[in-house]
């Protein structure tokens, strides 16, 4: 399986400021990552698909990149509807696999 | 708009095989893949497996002996049924659509359903 790492797996920030987020693969998975936002007792929402591409109706403050192992997700100027939860998934492989998650709270 | 809803038995005994449906309102499931996800309380998301609107399907290896997803597409229903439950499949289970064409991609989620394996 291929394993995904977050970095880091908390953080605390403030309504305004520039967040990012890491996620790793164990091998190379071209662009075939996606981005999903979760907040408790809600459906998770797709934030990035294909590294890099912004899901319709999502904000553009959030963005992707990255290619190969290393992706990063961005959140340019955090929102209070921000806090929540963000997870990195593949999809080059079966079985997909998602990161542990960085949870994103108020400073 | 497409909307999902999870539902099924709360509770379930170890041994005994769990069943949950996601029904799908404001579109077809025809020409798409639909996924089930879980996550045990305080852990991570673990893709269960997924099928296609005519029937294929994968499934996580980690759990393969003891899945089957089915779709009828009368209804416009997704099933999941996990045999020989164990404590550790205690979690919330989300069914997602997922897009399929040069990249793959859940675009629509339910809430998740609790589900609690206990004797």
């Amino acid at each position: 399986d291929i394993q995904m790492t977050q970095s880091p797996s908390s953080l605390s920030a403030s309504v305004g400021d520039r967040v990012t987020i890491t996620c790793r693969a164990s091998q190379s998975i071209s662009t075939y990552l996606n981005w999903y936002q979760h907040k408790p007792g809600k459906a998770p929402r797709l934030l990035i698909y294909a590294a890099s591409n912004l899901q319709s109706g999502v904000p553009s403050r959030f963005s992707g990149s990255g290619s190969g192992t290393d992706f990063t997700l961005t959140i340019s100027s955090l929102q209070p509807e921000d806090f929540a939860i963000y997870y990195c998934q593949q999809n080059y492989n079966i079985p997909y696999t998602f990161g542990q998650g960085t949870n994103v709270d108020i400073k | 708009q497409v909307q999902l809803q999870e539902s099924g038995p709360g509770l379930v005994k170890p041994s005994e095989t769990l069943s949950l449906t996601c029904t799908v309102s404001g579109g077809s499931i025809s020409s798409y893949y639909w996924s089930w996800i879980r996550q045990p309380p305080g852990k991570g998301l673990e893709w269960i497996g997924h099928i296609y609107s005519s029937g294929s399907t994968n499934y996580n290896p980690s759990l393969k002996s003891r899945v089957t997803i089915s779709a009828d597409t009368s209804k416009n229903q997704v099933s999941l049924k996990l045999s020989s439950e164990i404590v550790a499949d205690t979690a919330v289970y989300y069914c997602a659509r997922m897009v399929a064409g040069s990249y793959y991609y859940m675009d629509v989620w339910g809430k998740g359903t609790t589900v609690t394996v206990s004797s």
